[in-house]
C-alpha cells in the first residue's frame, strides 16, 4: 500500500507557483521522500528527493516539515508542459529493494 | 543520452501467441524492473532484477517471465498472453537515487 496521501487534483495558472502537498505521517527515519511525475501515459520522470532538509534543483523545490510527516513540491513557475500526474513516494535510499510504490498521485492541470 | 528503450511501443496480438517486449538501458544500472499500469490500479511492479542472472517477482508476476543475461537488457516475456494482460507496460532502470523509465509499451491482447 502507498504510504503517502495526496490530493487527487489541483489547478494552477501558468506562470504561477504550483504547490503540491503530500502527507507521509508514518515515514521512517531512513526513508526519503521522492517525487516523480507522469505526463500523459509517458514513463514516470524523476523530479527530486530529500531526507529532511529542503532541496532544490532545476525542476523544483522540495520542502519537508521538521517532523518529516509532510512535504510540499514546488514548481516555481508552472508552464502548460507541467500538466501531469505527480507522485509522492517514500522509500529508503539504499538497499536492494527495488520497488517504487506509486499511489494515485495528484493530477495537476496548468491552465493559461 | 541516458535512456531506457522499450520495443515495441504499440502491439496488438491474439490470445496465446507468445510475445517479448524488449528493454535496454545504456546507464550500466544494476537494477531493472517492469511495471504495468492500469486505470484505477496505478503502477504495479511485475518483476525486478538486482543484477545479471538475479531476478525476482514483484506484485503481479503471474503470466509473465523475465530474463537478465546481460546488464543492459531485461526482456519481458508473455508465454501465452490473455486479454487481462492488456495494459501499458513500463521498463525502468535505477541507480540508488532515481529511476529512469522507458516510454512505455501499450499492449492489447484480443
Amino acid at each position: 500500500d502507498a504510504k503517502t496521501t495526496q490530493p487527487p487534483s489541483m489547478d494552477c495558472a501558468e506562470g504561477r507557483a504550483a504547490n503540491l502537498p503530500c502527507n507521509h505521517s508514518t515515514i521512517s527515519g531512513n526513508e526519503y521522500v521522492y517525487w516523480y511525475r507522469q505526463i500523459h501515459s509517458q514513463g514516470p520522470q524523476y523530479i527530486i528527493h530529500g531526507l529532511k532538509n529542503n532541496e532544490t534543483n532545476e525542476m523544483a523545490s522540495l520542502i519537508i516539515t521538521e517532523d518529516r510527516k509532510s512535504s510540499t513540491l514546488i514548481l516555481p513557475h508552472a508552464t502548460l508542459r507541467d500538466t501531469a500526474v505527480y507522485y509522492c513516494i517514500v522509500r529508503p535510499l539504499w538497499g536492494g529493494y527495488n520497488k517504487l510504490i506509486f499511489g494515485a498521485g495528484t493530477r495537476l492541470a496548468v491552465h493559461p | 543520452e541516458a535512456q531506457v528503450t522499450q520495443n515495441p511501443r504499440y502491439l496488438i496480438t491474439v490470445t496465446g501467441k507468445k510475445l517479448t517486449v524488449t528493454c535496454s538501458q545504456n546507464m550500466n544500472h544494476e537494477y531493472m524492473s517492469w511495471y504495468r499500469q492500469d486505470p484505477g490500479l496505478g503502477l504495479r511492479q511485475i518483476y525486478y532484477s538486482m543484477n545479471v542472472e538475479v531476478t525476482d517477482k514483484g506484485d503481479v508476476p503471474e503470466g509473465y517471465k523475465v530474463s537478465r543475461k546481460e546488464k543492459r537488457n531485461f526482456p519481458l516475456i508473455l508465454e501465452s498472453p490473455s486479454p487481462n494482460q492488456t495494459s501499458l507496460y513500463f521498463c525502468a532502470s535505477r541507480r540508488d537515487t532515481e529511476a529512469f523509465f522507458g516510454q512505455g509499451t501499450r499492449l492489447t491482447v484480443v
